[in-house]
């Protein structure tokens, strides 16, 4: 059984790109939540998509934004690179209405900004 | 002020060693508590997951939740040097709640 898979693993970007980053959830899974984790620091929550729409958004400007297919698999687009998006940026899946909907992670892409 | 703090160490204890990590939280609406660890490198891997207060028992992992204190607490007997990683706390409103906030992280080495 395939956990929650994430591509590419490794990025880097130059100020003012744009970025895709691609995540495919746990077998079973509908529901996928983003984060961004900053060095040293915890998983920030950016948004988290079902039912292709999203469901509930963090503190994150517009550039971010996120897609979800009808196969579950998700997209993150961050627009108009700055050097703090530098990061390591996370994908969770799980599936609503479990008795427990715990999140389960991906390895991560890590993004450098430059 | 941030909704959970935890000290980021580093804690460094020998093989063998009882280690305890933990965390302060100031939102009373979090019900569901949760323990992360993350190698190097990799995404968390959740070790623990509990509602409300108590405590949970898992092999050699125990956390604990005191909600009137708003303080959580993980565990780890007989550590091992496998055990060396950052250790994450969790937590979120409700059960289908989206939303998991984090603390920052304590980095853990189990020196052999």
């Amino acid at each position: 059984d395939a956990g929650v898979t994430q591509s590419p693993t490794h990025l880097i970007k130059t100020r003012g790109q744009q970025v895709t980053l691609r995540c495919s959830p746990k077998s079973g899974h509908d529901t996928v939540s983003w984060y961004q984790q900053a060095l040293g620091q915890g998983p920030q929550f950016i948004f988290q998509y079902y039912e292709e729409e999203e469901r509930q958004r963090g503190n994150f400007p517009d550039r971010f934004s996120g897609h979800q297919f009808p196969n579950y698999s998700s997209e993150l687009n961050v627009n108009a690179l700055l050097l703090g998006d530098s990061a390591l940026y996370l994908c969770a899946s799980s599936s609503p209405g479990t008795s427990q909907e715990t999140q389960y992670f991906g390895p991560g892409t890590r993004l450098l900004v430059l | 002020q941030k909704e959970v703090e935890q000290d980021p160490g580093p804690l460094s204890v020998p093989e063998g060693a009882i280690v305890s990590l933990n965390c302060t939280y100031s939102n009373s609406a979090f019900q569901y508590f949760m323990w992360y660890r993350q190698y190097s490198r990799k995404g968390p891997e959740l070790l623990m997951y509990t509602y409300s207060s108590g405590n949970k028992e898992d092999g050699r992992f125990t956390a604990q939740v005191d909600k009137s204190s708003k303080y959580i607490s993980l565990f780890i007997r007989d550590s091992q040097p496998s055990d060396s990683a950052t250790y994450l706390c969790a937590m979120k409103r409700g059960s289908s709640a989206s939303k998991i906030i984090f603390g920052s992280g304590t980095r853990l080495s189990i020196r052999p």
